[in-house]
Order: structure tokens, then sequence, then C-alpha cells
């Protein structure tokens, strides 16, 4: 399966500020995602980004928070805009490789205060 | 709704002894089942699937899943516990959409703690 590394694993924001979370795949791969995992909580989608193509955000999850760069089929950004404590949470990149298979990457813990 | 359910937030059992995590599913049409397990500070990783085939299916680390149709399961099972199988578990199932898109979504997960 394709090696997903996730930077920063970890980082500590005051609010206001934007974190910006880079996922590099060591393979070419079509359709990469971004989770969100709250503390406690199961993980939730926040977009589809396809390379060439505008994110695809799902419902509660709008651009201008979550703003998401595709340039290449190996890489892709999330940027977490004028954080509050409510965004504390887990990030996880994923793709998907073989047929309906999804693998993620470590995640970046990120902490609000 | 189409969802999964994982009606145990803890599971605690024996080394050595059979482990069972429990999920359920509602879907329309055929279920693209999966397995994923987290351990602490890692993130996912992907255990096994049920797309089609047969209803047993094995996969990583020792685990093997049975879709039961009739009861609309898809528990996750080990023959032999060992401590090191101690994390969080998540059944997913992938959800197609009518805009040809699809996407995973996960259960509330079920801790496994394995007692020495």
């Amino acid at each position: 399966s394709a090696v997903i590394s996730q930077k920063p694993s970890r980082d500590i924001c005051q609010r206001g500020t934007s974190l910006t979370i880079q996922c590099q795949v060591d393979s070419q791969v079509t359709m990469m995602f971004w989770y969100r995992q709250q503390p406690g909580q199961s993980l939730t989608l926040i977009a589809t980004a396809n390379q060439g193509s505008e994110a695809t955000y799902e419902s509660g999850f709008v651009i201008d928070k979550f703003p998401i760069s595709r340039p290449n089929l190996t890489f892709s950004t999330l940027t977490v805009s004028n954080m509050s404590p409510e965004d504390s949470s887990i990030y996880l990149c994923s793709v998907q490789e073989k047929p309906y298979e999804q693998y993620f990457g470590p995640g970046t813990r990120l902490t609000v205060t | 709704a189409q969802s999964v359910a994982q009606p145990e937030d803890q599971v605690n059992v024996a080394e050595g002894n059979p482990l069972t995590v429990k999920c359920t599913y509602s879907v329309s049409g055929n279920p693209y089942l999966f397995w994923y397990v987290q351990y602490p500070n890692r993130g996912l990783q992907f255990l096994l699937k049920y797309i089609t085939g047969d209803n047993l299916v094995k996969g990583s680390y020792g685990f093997e899943a049975e879709f039961n149709k009739s009861q609309t399961s898809f528990h996750l099972k080990k023959p032999s516990a060992l401590v090191s199988d101690s994390a969080l578990y998540f059944c997913a199932v992938r959800l197609f959409h009518q805009t040809g898109a699809n996407n995973l979504f996960f259960g509330t997960g079920t801790r496994l703690t394995v007692i020495p």
C-alpha cells in the first residue's frame, strides 16, 4: 500500500491563526481525502480532493474555513483557518489505492488554545 | 439513513481468549464493509474488507470478519487475543452517491482491551 506522511505531526496554535497541514504520498493517486477526528470521536470526512479539480466538501465544512490544495498526484494540503478551540482534533489524510480500499496517514494532532 | 453501528464502546477480553467486536450496517443495495484499527498515537490501519464472495473474510494480524446478510452484521473476530491487539477498532461502510462519488462512513469505534 501507499506510504503516506503528514507534516506537522502535531502543533499547538493560538486561536485566530491558521495552520497548513501537508500530506505526501509515495505514489501517484487520483483520490485523496481529508478527515477530522475530534477527541474521543469517530472520523468525519471533510472533503475529497482530486487533482485538477476543486475539492468537494461535505455538509458542515466550507472552503473558507478549510481550503485545500491538490497541485499534483502525490501531494495535498489542508489549511485550518481562523482557528478556535473547537478545531482541536486529529486531521488525517487518506488515499484510495486498490478498488475501494483507503489508506490513512499518521495524522496531525492539532490543539488550539 | 445508510450507516454502520458499533454497539459496544468498550470490549475487554483476557489474553488467549477469542474476541469479537460487533458491527451492524444499514445500507441500500450491496454493502461494501471495512474494518480499521487505530493504535495509540498512530493513524488508521486497514484490516480487511468485504465486497462480495465468501462471507468469511480474512485480514491482517490474524483477524477475520463474518458478513451476515440476514442479520446485517459484519463482526470482527480473532481466535486468540494478544495484549498487542489492544486498540481502537472502527467499522466502516462505503457509501455511493447519485453523483457517482463514494466515501467511507465510519462507526463510532470500539476500544478493545486485552487483559494479560
